[in-house]
């Protein structure tokens, strides 16, 4: 069974700052991960992907996130945080090789980016 | 850009009582899924649906719940006899399988309070 660890519950960073939101997974096959994005009241929304190729993938917003199959990592991060940012983000996985398609979610991080 | 439709936004309903949650997938998308959020915490997966069937259910999913597929457009989930437990927001959300597209699309949620 695949699962998702957000081991940070907030991440606090300064405007303008770099930021770092971390996840490390577990799956038996070939990971397809995921980052969501979930602002107060509204729903999830998709930032980026990765399922094959290049293992830094750039999504929305000027988010990125490295793939790290040796650390079983895929951290998102961000050059440059805006207050804008501030929301409770979700790392999901799936894994590839099941015929299975369900998402399995991390428990989020609340990013807090302060002025 | 196509997004997935759920009504209602919000629905109040007494314990005991059936609630019917109503969801558009995106016209193109071969699977279906419910989730559910209880407030602020982990999104968790309910049902996976493909070719008309279920394809996969949590532990959640018991039998008071019902996913269905009536007509073309529509994807339902309903809750035959509501607990106070149920109270949560449940997501909608649909992926093609096509190539190497993977994505998912979720969306905007429908808040269920039991009360």
């Amino acid at each position: 069974a695949q699962s998702v660890a957000q081991p940070e519950d907030q991440v606090n960073v300064a405007e303008g700052n770099p930021l770092t939101v971390k996840c490390t997974y577990s799956v038996s096959g070939n990971p397809y991960l995921f980052w969501y994005v979930q602002y107060p009241n509204r729903g999830l929304q998709f930032l980026l992907k990765y399922i094959t190729g290049d293992n830094l993938v750039k999504g929305s917003y000027g988010f990125e996130a490295e793939f790290n199959k040796s650390q079983t990592s895929f951290h998102l991060k961000k050059p440059s945080a805006l207050v804008s940012d501030s929301a409770l983000y979700f790392c999901a996985v799936r894994d590839g090789d099941t015929g299975f398609q369900k998402l399995v979610f991390g428990t989020g991080t609340r990013l807090l980016v302060s002025p | 850009e196509p997004e997935v439709t759920q009504t209602p936004s919000h629905q109040v309903t007494q314990m005991g009582q059936e609630v019917i949650l109503r969801c558009v997938p995106i016209s193109n998308h071969l699977y279906f899924y419910w989730y559910r959020q209880i407030l602020g915490q982990k999104v968790e997966f309910l049902v996976s649906f493909y070719n008309n069937e279920i394809s996969e259910k949590s532990e959640i999913f018991d039998d008071q719940f019902s996913v269905e597929r009536p007509d073309g457009s529509n994807f339902t989930l309903k809750i035959r006899s509501t607990k106070l437990e149920d109270s949560a927001m449940y997501f909608c959300a649909s992926s093609e399988s096509i190539g190497n597209n993977y994505g998912y699309t979720f969306g905007s949620g429908t808040r269920l309070t039991v009360v």
